[in-house]
């Protein structure tokens, strides 16, 4: 059984970069058809898809983050990373790294494509103080 | 960009049946996915693929997607169905997509 836990600073200052790390057990980072996920959700709101990795590198972000994010991963860790450069209040949140079932990377958008997450983690809080 | 978007709330009897929409443009030219997340939990899939429940996901969870519009519907709902239900799809522009969001109380 795969889990994925969150970890890294809670607290962040505005402007700076917030690191976190997304260890996972259970299964081989590299081993299936996976994506990496992160998703993030600030206090009493919704959810947030950050974007995506898959094992070769290939990655996809949400447009309105695009600028700020780098993904990456380790696989010989079993690890994967998020970035998320100059942040500010509005980067409070709760983060979530998740495994991601979908299409192959490249695969031409249809009807069948699919994505979704399957196995998330249990969450880190990153506060972003002034 | 693409948005989905759900009631607010949703509240039902115990035994009884709860229906949550999820609308969207042509929304039934894309799969539906369907996320349960209790307070202070992280969100659990309950449909993928429009239908399909994942392994140890009780039977009385069930999904459609017909139109603008995909219903997720519990049957002879439970206490412990209580929470915030989250429907996503997949965008060509936006990538990964979330409704906001149904806080479903059973009382």
């Amino acid at each position: 059984q795969v889990v994925l836990q969150e970890s890294g600073p809670g607290l962040v200052k505005a402007s700076q970069t917030l690191s976190l790390t997304c260890g996972v057990s259970g299964g081989s980072i590299n081993s299936g058809n996976y994506y990496w996920s992160w998703i993030r959700q600030p206090a009493g709101k919704g959810l947030e898809w950050i974007g995506r990795i898959y094992a070769s590198g290939y990655t996809n972000y949400t447009p309105s983050l695009k600028s700020r994010v780098i993904l990456s991963l380790d696989a010989s860790k079993n690890q994967f990373y998020l970035k998320l450069t100059s942040v500010t209040a509005a980067d409070t949140a709760v983060y979530y790294c998740a495994r991601g079932r979908g299409s192959a990377p490249g695969t031409s958008p249809s009807r069948f494509y699919y994505y979704y997450m399957d196995v998330w983690g249990k969450g880190t809080t990153v506060t972003v103080s002034s | 960009s693409y948005e989905l978007t759900q009631p607010p709330s949703v509240s039902v009897s115990p035994g009884q049946t709860a229906t949550i929409s999820c609308s969207g443009d042509k929304l039934d030219e894309a799969y539906v996915y369907w996320y349960h997340q209790k307070p202070g939990q992280s969100p659990v899939l309950v449909i993928y693929q429009d239908t399909r429940r994942p392994s140890g996901i009780p039977e009385r969870f069930s999904g459609s997607n017909s139109g603008n519009t995909a219903t997720l519907t519990i049957s002879g709902t439970q206490s412990t169905d209580e929470g915030d239900y989250y429907c996503q799809a997949w965008d060509t522009s936006t990538y990964v997509v979330f409704g906001g969001g149904t806080k479903l109380t059973v009382l």
